[in-house]
Formats: C-alpha cells, sequence, structure tokens
C-alpha cells in the first residue's frame, strides 16, 4: 500500500475555496488517487478520483502533481456542510481501500 | 434509489457472545466489502465479497467471517468478542466491473461490547 501523508487538521472560512493537500510519494504508476470523505456521524462518502490529469465534479477538483507524488483536492466555494475528514487514498482496481486519519476540515462561518 | 442499508444501527454485546450484523447493496452493486472504525480512527478494511466468494482479507483474525447472498445482501459474523471489537462497522458497496473508484458506504452499525 502506498503510504500517504495529510494534515491532521486544517481551518476555512465559509464561501471561500480549499485547497486539501496529500503526499503519496510511493504510489505506483497504475494507483488511482481516490479522495473520501466522511461527515460527523456518517459513513464515508465518495469524492472524486483521478490518474493523472486533473478532475472534475460537481462536488470538487483533484489536481494530481506532474510526478504523481502529491494531490490536492479543491473545494471551490466551503459551506458548513463540508465539514468532515478528509482521506486521500491511493488504490488499483478492486484493490482495498487504506485509510489513514485524513484532515479534519473545520468551516468558519 | 436506496443506497447501502445496515442492521442493526446499535447493539450492545458482553465478551465471548457473537454477532451478525447485515448489509445490503446498493441496487445494481455487486460488491460488499466490510470495514472496522474504532473511535478517532480511520476505516480499517476488513474484507470483501463478490460472487459468494470473499475475494480480499484484511489483517483480522478468523473470528471474524462473513457471507454473501445471491442477492448480493451481505453478513458479517464476529465470534468470541472482545472488548477491542467495540467500533463503527461499515459496509461498503461497488460494482466489481468498476474497481473501487466510487465505494458506497453505509451509516454503519455501531457495536459495543462490554
Amino acid at each position: 500500500d502506498a503510504k500517504t501523508t495529510q494534515p491532521n487538521s486544517m481551518e476555512s472560512n465559509e464561501e471561500e475555496p480549499v485547497h486539501l493537500p496529500c503526499n503519496h510519494s510511493t504510489i505506483s504508476g497504475t494507483d488511482y488517487i481516490h479522495w473520501y470523505r466522511q461527515l460527523p456521524s456518517q459513513g464515508p462518502e465518495y469524492v472524486i478520483h483521478g490518474l493523472t490529469s486533473n478532475v472534475n465534479n460537481r462536488m470538487a477538483s483533484l489536481a494530481i502533481a506532474e510526478d504523481r507524488k502529491s494531490s490536492t483536492l479543491i473545494l471551490h466555494r466551503a459551506t458548513l456542510r463540508d465539514a468532515a475528514v478528509y482521506y486521500c487514498i491511493p488504490s488499483f482496481g478492486n484493490e482495498k481501500l487504506t485509510f489513514g486519519t485524513g484532515t479534519r476540515l473545520t468551516i468558519i462561518p | 434509489d436506496a443506497g447501502v442499508t445496515q442492521s442493526p444501527t446499535h447493539l450492545i454485546k458482553t465478551r465471548g457472545q457473537q454477532v451478525t450484523l447485515r448489509c445490503s447493496p446498493k441496487s445494481g452493486h455487486d460488491t460488499v466489502s466490510w470495514y472496522q472504525q474504532a473511535l478517532g480512527q480511520g476505516p480499517q478494511f476488513i474484507f470483501q465479497y463478490y460472487e459468494e466468494e470473499e475475494r480480499q482479507r484484511g489483517n483480522f483474525p478468523d473470528r471474524f467471517s462473513g457471507h454473501q447472498f445471491p442477492n448480493y445482501s451481505s453478513e458479517l459474523n464476529v465470534n468470541a468478542l472482545l472488548l477491542g471489537d467495540s467500533a463503527l462497522y461499515l459496509c461498503a458497496s461497488s460494482l466489481w466491473d468498476r474497481g473501487a473508484g466510487e465505494l458506497f458506504f453505509g451509516e454503519g452499525s455501531r457495536l459495543t461490547v462490554l
């Protein structure tokens, strides 16, 4: 399993963009980079995933470094509902997802 | 469209007892994975079922066992419960052909062992 490093916690003001970093320097060439989040008292929720190119969906954008050793999840306009623990997970195919401790994001009203 | 449903939502057992947790996957999904989440930690993979067979297993003892039924629903069984088995047990479903890119998780079953 590729080792990931994320900040333990981050804070952001409501309605401002948030950039959540993740280092995954031991990622293999075939691993996708997945991001999940877990809101309080809920199961994890899929956010986005990508391989090499930057990816966008209705929830977020994923920027992947050219060497793939790091990535950044971008929430374009944070709301209070975005307060959660965010997990960055390299994985391939049907491999198990290995969750670390993630980044606890606090949104300040 | 119902998502992943798990039952029961909460339960209390005593040491040495056995427990069965149940999971119905999201409609159309054929793969079920189980995770254990201790307080303050990220979820830890227990095992994955596809076509009624265990396909992958995490670092959990044989006291943890599972089953997948023809309708894709699944059960997680834990025997000889220990205090350390107290946790949130999460079920996730997916489509085997799409890989683990987009798992859908249930809200979990919270097990307390006294």
